[in-house]
């Protein structure tokens, strides 16, 4: 159990262009999710938390109008990466945590991978 | 702020050895430590835990030490296998206005020579 996955798994899009990921939680609800980008031979950032039903909370220096986050269901949370740029490129990996269960646990995604041309 | 960080960012073990990888935080509020794993192009695999008022944990031929004196974590693995090749990552979760928020170290490439 506790499964999460990401959608899609690896997108190339031009200069300019929007992307959406999903991030969605297959056999639990997840009253959290974490959107975390992780750069090559880096470790993993954390981008923002999302509660469901409410607006994101974004780390600092992370643009909220580039990086819009909607948890609009507790399965299912979505990053969209506005007019993307090559320096978006990146490995964004998503965690949810398990409504009714300790607070400690987060479970991770698959990942996706970002290439902006 | 949150820092992680790691001493060694490699190490190269033959099959067979014991590992140690090592983690260094600075929240002394920190209460709760993971190790993960991750592979190439995947998402990070929990690998064990330990919380504030423990010092050590055993798992499954692993073993995390935490040493909150000097802010220190450690994740040893026994009898590394080749299929234990990847990145280690210990991750910390804040206290106060961070509580709950993850920050992840550097991460610590393992590669095991069989």
């Amino acid at each position: 159990g506790a499964v999460v996955s990401q959608h899609p798994s690896w997108v190339i899009c031009k200069s300019g262009t929007s992307v959406k990921i999903e991030c969605r939680s297959l056999d639990f609800q997840a009253t959290t999710m974490f959107w975390y980008r992780q750069f090559p031979k880096q470790s993993l950032m954390l981008m923002a938390t999302s509660n469901e039903g409410s607006k994101a909370t974004y780390e600092q220096g992370v643009e909220k109008d580039k990086f819009l986050i909607n948890h609009a269901s507790l399965t299912l949370s979505t990053l969209t990466v506005t007019s993307a740029h090559p320096e978006d490129s990146s490995f964004y990996i998503c965690s949810a945590r398990r409504r009714g269960h300790s607070t400690d646990t987060q479970y991770f995604g698959p990942g996706t991978r970002l290439t902006v041309l | 702020g949150e820092s992680v960080g790691l001493h060694l960012p490699t190490l190269s073990v033959q099959e067979g050895d014991n590992s140690i990888i090592n983690c260094a935080y600075s929240n002394s509020a920190s209460d709760y430590f993971i190790w993960y794993k991750q592979e190439s192009g995947k998402g990070p695999q929990f690998i064990i835990d330990i919380r504030s008022n423990m010092d050590k944990r055993q798992g499954q031929r692993v073993t995390v030490l935490l040493n909150k004196t000097v802010k220190h974590l450690s994740l040893q693995i026994a009898a590394t296998q080749p299929g234990d090749s990847a990145v280690y990552f210990c991750a910390v979760r804040g206290g106060g206005t961070s509580y709950g928020k993850l920050t992840f170290g550097q991460g610590t490439i393992l590669t095991v020579h069989p």
